[in-house]
């Protein structure tokens, strides 16, 4: 039971790239997110999905877009790399309840 | 929109104090209240509240939460110089599965 797993653990971009972030969870949840974490920022949520195939914004999805196809896998993808997208990314998954939220090891990405 | 926010910012106290660390939110249709622990990495879960005035503990931490001044406080007594951490505090509501998280409190524990 590998829990919440993100790859890559590191990434630098520059301007104007795409890229994937991947996320898998093993633990046949429901509920995913992706938050990005900057200093004294707090966690934001950028995208979230309550199923296969039903996705929703968060408070900061510009930039970003997620698709559900699976239970397991909710890939966060940056359409065109910005700098202000500087930040550490944490996927997230849990069941009905919010107390069983789990968090990936985090994606430190960096765009120059 | 919902709204979480913590205070103090920062704190940083000698090993063996007793800390209190706040969080206020503005939420429509509460749930619940969590608070979570950030050391290097990925947050890791502390506690969930949903009922006012019952203290949940573990160890030396504990929390409560007041839904009528829509606050909720953890307490870290003896503290420890493994206590040093980011505390986030979040919410979350019926309604929409979201997790509104609060810019967090980084505590530190000076040996």
């Amino acid at each position: 039971n590998a829990g919440v797993t993100q790859t890559p653990k590191f990434q630098v971009l520059k301007t104007g790239q795409s890229m994937t972030l991947q996320c898998a969870q093993d633990m046949n949840h429901e509920y995913m997110s992706w938050y990005r974490q900057d200093p004294g920022m707090g966690l934001r949520l950028i995208h979230y999905s309550v199923g296969a195939g039903i996705t929703d914004q968060g408070e900061v999805p510009n930039g970003y877009n997620v698709s559900r196809s699976t239970t397991e896998d909710f890939p966060l993808r940056l359409l065109s790399a910005a700098p202000s997208q500087t930040s550490v990314y944490f996927c997230a998954s849990r069941d009905g309840s919010p107390d069983t939220q789990y968090f990936g090891p985090g994606t430190r990405l960096t765009v120059l | 929109e919902d709204k979480v926010v913590q205070s103090p910012l920062s704190l940083v106290v000698h090993e063996g104090d007793t800390v209190t660390l706040n969080c206020s939110y503005e939420v429509t249709n509460f749930r619940s209240l969590l608070w979570y622990k950030q050391e290097k990495k990925a947050p890791t879960f502390l506690f969930m509240l949903t009922s006012s005035g019952i203290e949940k503990k573990s160890g030396r931490l504990s929390s409560i939460l007041d839904k009528k001044e829509l606050f909720s406080i953890l307490n870290i007594t003896a503290t420890q110089t493994g206590d040093s951490a980011i505390y986030l505090c979040a919410d979350s509501n019926f309604g929409n599965e979201k997790l509104t998280f609060g810019t967090g409190t980084r505590l530190t524990i000076i040996p």
